[in-house]
């Protein structure tokens, strides 16, 4: 069985570009989940999908969003980069809402922005 | 953002040493995981534990629940190279859905 997947892998961008980041969860899951990690903050949660719809958000500003598809593949967006948007971002795949705790992370993308 | 406090920050030992590291928070928790991070990959899943008290072990791995259940604590026994990386505690309440609540990770240094 596949492991999650993330698109692309590395990205460098300019401050006030937008960038869309990829996931593909694990066949057969319909839950995903966004993660930033950056040295400062740690690991710190976005949102989450779940069969199309965001169930829950974290406390980012407005500039970061996502969306899910009916195949839960999951893409976030964020426009209008800043500086400090530079981060590991990371998304994990969750079967269903059961199976919170068990959550499958991708290698995760790299944005540096400049 | 919300975070758990985990300690150590980071830890370098010898191999075939034990390894201790904690996280507490202020709030309760439905359930506690620890992940390990290895450069340039993802989170990796060593450990979930459900119920306050809880002991559960996963190789040379062992992890509890504290019964407070604002803390948990991980150990390794018997050190070796490959356990190097960064070890991460998360918390989990059912209530807000799959938000994970990490704690700011452990590094660790194995010497040969």
């Amino acid at each position: 069985k596949a492991g999650v997947t993330q698109t692309p892998r590395y990205l460098i961008k300019t401050r006030g570009q937008q960038v869309t980041l990829s996931c593909s969860p694990i066949s057969g899951h319909r839950s995903v989940s966004w993660y930033q990690q950056t040295p400062g903050q740690g690991l710190q949660f976005l949102f989450e999908y779940f069969s199309e719809t965001q169930r829950n958000k974290g406390n980012f500003p407005g500039r970061f969003s996502g969306r899910q598809f009916s195949n839960s593949r999951s893409e976030m967006n964020v426009s209008t980069l800043e500086l400090g948007d530079s981060a590991l971002y990371l998304c994990a795949s969750i079967q269903d809402r059961a199976s919170y705790n068990e959550q499958f992370f991708g290698p995760g993308t790299r944005l540096t922005v400049l | 953002g919300q975070q758990l406090n985990q300690s150590p920050q980071s830890m370098f030992i010898q191999e075939g040493e034990d390894v201790s590291m904690n996280c507490t928070s202020s709030s309760i928790f439905n359930t506690w995981l620890w992940y390990k991070q290895d450069p340039g990959e993802g989170p990796v899943l060593l450990i979930a534990l459900y119920k306050a008290g809880e002991l559960t072990s996963n190789g040379r791995l062992t992890a509890q629940f504290g019964i407070t259940r604002k803390d948990s604590f991980l150990n390794i026994s018997a050190s070796i190279p490959s356990d190097v990386g960064i070890y991460f505690c998360a918390g989990l309440n059912y209530n807000q859905g799959g938000k994970l609540i990490f704690g700011q990770g452990t590094e660790l240094s194995v010497k040969p």
